[in-house]
């Protein structure tokens, strides 16, 4: 059974930073695609960056260029989400998904930007 | 504003069936497959279709999609309470280099 589990969230305040993980389990983690997708309070659901299985392409939604980094272990079979010079508009719940238009989900982690 | 456009609600009474769509452009659905996502408040969306037609394993058969063109849809027939929720379509997007997504129908069951 496929299971992605995120942790690292919390709350910062504008301009701080926070780094998300995933932890993969019941697939071959090396050969896949991943995502990072958020959700905003009460709004539908928003890609924020891709890596590929071998980690070569990486892209990054305009709203987050510049600020976020992905990477991922794949001796490790995790993902994870560097996020830097957070605003309050980067507030919401980020799931990590399985594939490059996402199949299974996380749970999400909860990021809250507030001072 | 989202890259693909769904009505923001729908409704039906029990029984009955209700179809959503979800419109794109040449670059995300006219070129690549749909995913469909039910997702209750307060929890992680869940696949209900992929690659415009495909149900996942669990899937009640009540759950059915297509794509023609630009555009595409969810059908749901029988509907029950438990299907009140919201829905997602999502399409990889070629000039993007990204996945993209509708803003969601919420399906209320009357």
């Amino acid at each position: 059974e496929v299971q992605l589990v995120e942790s690292g969230g919390g709350l910062v305040q504008p301009g701080g930073s926070l780094r998300l993980s995933c932890a993969a389990s019941g697939f071959i983690f090396s050969s896949y695609e991943m995502n990072w997708v958020r959700q905003a309070p009460g709004k539908g659901l928003e890609w924020v960056s891709y890596i590929s299985g071998s980690d070569n392409t990486i892209y990054y939604a305009d709203s987050v260029k510049g600020r976020f980094t992905i990477s991922r272990d794949n001796a490790k079979n995790s993902l994870y989400l560097q996020m830097n010079s957070l605003r309050a508009e980067d507030t919401g719940v980020y799931y990590c998904a399985k594939y490059g238009v996402p199949e299974q989900w996380g749970q999400g982690a909860l990021v809250t930007v507030s001072s | 504003q989202s890259v693909l456009t769904q009505p923001p609600s729908a409704s039906g009474t029990p029984g009955q069936s209700v179809t959503i769509s979800c419109s794109g452009t040449s670059s995300s659905i006219g070129s690549n497959s749909v995913n469909w996502y039910q997702q209750v408040p307060g929890t992680a969306p869940k696949l209900l279709i992929s690659i415009n037609n495909q149900r996942p394993s669990g899937v009640p058969d009540r759950f059915s999609g297509s794509k023609s063109g630009t555009s595409a849809s969810l059908a749901i027939s029988g509907l029950h309470s438990a299907d009140e929720a919201d829905y997602y379509c999502a399409a990889w997007d070629d000039s993007l280099n990204g996945p993209v997504f509708g803003g969601g129908t919420k399906l209320t069951v009357l």
